[in-house]
Parts: C-alpha cells; sequence; structure tokens
C-alpha cells in the first residue's frame, strides 16, 4: 500500500536558522503530495501540495518539490521563526485504483528556540 | 469560510461503555473523514465516506463504526470503549479526494 516516511521525529533550530525535513513516498500511482501544519491545540491545516514532478509548492516561506525520481517531497525554509514552532506532516493522495483517501506520515515536531 | 465542528471537544469515558463523537460541516463536501491521533504513529484514518449513508473502512477500522445520516453530519461510534481508544480524533472534509482536506479542532478521548 501507499506509505509516506518523514525521517526527522522532532527538529529543534533557533530562529534564523534553515530547516529541512525529509520526506520520502511510495505509492502504485502517480499521487498528489501535500505538506499540512498542526499548530497546538488546533487541527492540521494545508500549507500547499503539488501533483506533477518538478512542480513546487510554496508558502509562508516553507516550500517543497515534488521528485519522481527520488519520491521525495523535502520540506524546506530559509529562516525560521518561533511562530513556525508546529507539528509538519507529509502526505499524499493516490488517484489509481479508487482511493480515495490521505496517506499521512508519522509527523515532526518543529521546536524554535528564540 | 470553510468549517468543521466537533463535538465534544474532550470526553472521559469507561472501559466498556458506549462513546458517540460528532462531526458536523458547513462545506457542502461531499467527502468526509475520522482520523485518531497517537505520538509517534501521525494520523491515521479509522472511516470514510463520500456520499450520505454510506461509509467506508480506512486504515484502522476495528473497534469503531461509523455513521453519515445527511451530507453535513459524520458520527464515529465505539461501542464498547477500551483503553487502547485513548488518543485525539480529528473529523476532516474536503470536496474531492485529490483536494484540500479541512479539520475540525479534534476530540481528545481517554478511556479510564
Amino acid at each position: 500500500g501507499d506509505s509516506v516516511t518523514q525521517t526527522e521525529g522532532q527538529v529543534a533550530l533557533s530562529e534564523e536558522d534553515f530547516l529541512t525535513i525529509h520526506c520520502n513516498y511510495s505509492a502504485s500511482g502517480y499521487p498528489t503530495l501535500f505538506w499540512y501544519v498542526q499548530y497546538p491545540g488546533e487541527g492540521p491545516q494545508l500549507l500547499f501540495r503539488a501533483s506533477r514532478d518538478k512542480e513546487k509548492g510554496s508558502s509562508r516561506g516553507f516550500e517543497a518539490t515534488y521528485d519522481k525520481g527520488t519520491t521525495s517531497f523535502h520540506l524546506r525554509k530559509a529562516s525560521v521563526q518561533e511562530s513556525d514552532s508546529a507539528v509538519y506532516y507529509c502526505a499524499l493522495s493516490d488517484s489509481t485504483g479508487g482511493n480515495n483517501k490521505l496517506t499521512f506520515g508519522q509527523g515532526t515536531v518543529l521546536s524554535v528556540i528564540p | 469560510e470553510a468549517a468543521v465542528t466537533q463535538s465534544p471537544r474532550s470526553k472521559v469515558a469507561v472501559t466498556g461503555g458506549k462513546v458517540t463523537l460528532s462531526c458536523h460541516q458547513t462545506n457542502n463536501h461531499d467527502y468526509m473523514y475520522w482520523y485518531r491521533q497517537d505520538t509517534g504513529h501521525g494520523l491515521r484514518l479509522i472511516h470514510y465516506s463520500y456520499v450520505a449513508d454510506s461509509t467506508e473502512k480506512g486504515d484502522i477500522p476495528d473497534g469503531y463504526k461509523a455513521s453519515r445520516p445527511s451530507q453535513e453530519n459524520f458520527s464515529l461510534i465505539l461501542e464498547l470503549a477500551s483503553l487502547s481508544q485513548t488518543a485525539v480524533y480529528f473529523c476532516a472534509s474536503s470536496r474531492d479526494r485529490l483536494y484540500e482536506q479541512y479539520f475540525g479542532p479534534g476530540t481528545r478521548l481517554t478511556v479510564l
């Protein structure tokens, strides 16, 4: 079945540090890829998505590029702020075979120290 | 603005008791989902529905039932609550499976 792997379970950075959260996926078809962010006490919300190879998604200074060759969708931000502290989820939706659901990674807890 | 509400926001239940979690959306979306969130496991899909009066099993349906009486409402039912079902539960809705899912604020369920 489909799967999403996030390498980092927890990341601790100082403000203005560069952020990378690794996301690799496995899917039988050609999935749409998503990054969601969850702030404390809230439900996850979409950060951005990408549906084609080499497509770059971006929002609020975060970006990720769909790479079908390496089956990756790594999240990056050049300069993090304390307000970016949250849980980040990579997810995929695969339309082949009538699949009607998102598959989420395990999540990465980002803590930014002022 | 898209809106998904959940009730109750938190609940304490006894082992073996029946628990019903409710979800209501005003997005006019066809798809609705129930997830549970546990530390280290992220979000796991329990049940989902893409039309009223019909539900589908997700990845971890055992011990849970779902009901979709209308497009707006989707309930998750634990007939015999167990300790292992202590978790935070999220409901979500989407226009289509490839589109953004809008999540509710979550229900924290503690089974004692």
